[in-house]
């Protein structure tokens, strides 16, 4: 069965802060995303990647950087995190190959900015 | 643009009855749907993908490219299927969600 592990259930920071995001998926799948989900807007692609090293901007990147050092571990970094970044952060994976191949998610993390 | 609308933000039912969850889509593509589900206190999962043409928990999902539709149904609603649904879109390596619907079961 796929894991999908975040480091932080909740998580609360100050503004201003430099915020790090961790996920960790035990299947080797090639492709990992970050989004955030909020009520009335669904979940929105903030970043993806589909190889080590490689990214690829979603919808919202915006105040947003990710890192892909290794296959396994994708990372979300909130530079300067703002009031308006409070959101659930959910991220997950999937196996290259085609157009069906489902994603994964992991528990997500509830992140609040003070 | 794609694009994915879910109309309705809460659909509320008794158990017994049908229920419909509707979804609307916009993609210039040829599409590939699916309806994710989070039960309360899980992680979101895929419950159905309109290629499998699989029914899964009793729901089902048909791909109506005339009405751009990808309605779920169930023809009687559970309690244990309370839960928040999206409908989504692959868009090249990307998913679209819907801004999800709350279905609430009632006994």
């Amino acid at each position: 069965d796929v894991k999908v592990t975040q480091s932080s259930r909740y998580l609360v920071k100050r503004t201003g802060e430099k915020v790090f995001l961790e996920c960790v998926q035990d299947m080797d799948h090639e492709n990992m995303f970050w989004y955030r989900q909020d009520p009335g807007l669904g979940l929105r692609l903030i970043y993806f990647s589909y190889d080590v090293k490689m990214k690829e901007k979603g919808d919202i990147p915006e105040g947003y950087s990710v890192s892909r050092e290794k296959k396994e571990r994708f990372s979300l970094i909130l530079e300067s995190a703002s009031t308006n970044q409070t959101s659930m952060y959910l991220c997950a994976s999937s196996r290259d190959g085609g157009g069906n191949q489902p994603q994964h998610f992991g528990d997500g993390t509830r992140l609040s900015i003070l | 643009a794609q694009r994915v609308t879910q109309p309705e933000k809460l659909l509320s039912v008794f158990k017994g009855a049908p229920v419909e969850l509707k979804c609307n889509y916009s993609y210039s593509g040829s599409p590939e749907l699916f309806w994710y589900v989070q039960y309360s206190r899980q992680r979101l999962q895929l419950l159905l993908r309109h290629i499998s043409r699989e029914s899964i928990k009793g729901f089902t999902a048909d791909l109506n490219k005339g009405e751009t539709s990808f309605h779920l149904k169930k023809p009687f609603a559970q309690e244990e299927d309370s839960a928040m649904y999206y409908c989504a879109l692959r868009a090249g390596n990307k998913l679209v969600f819907g801004a999800g619907t709350i279905l609430r079961v009632k006994s």
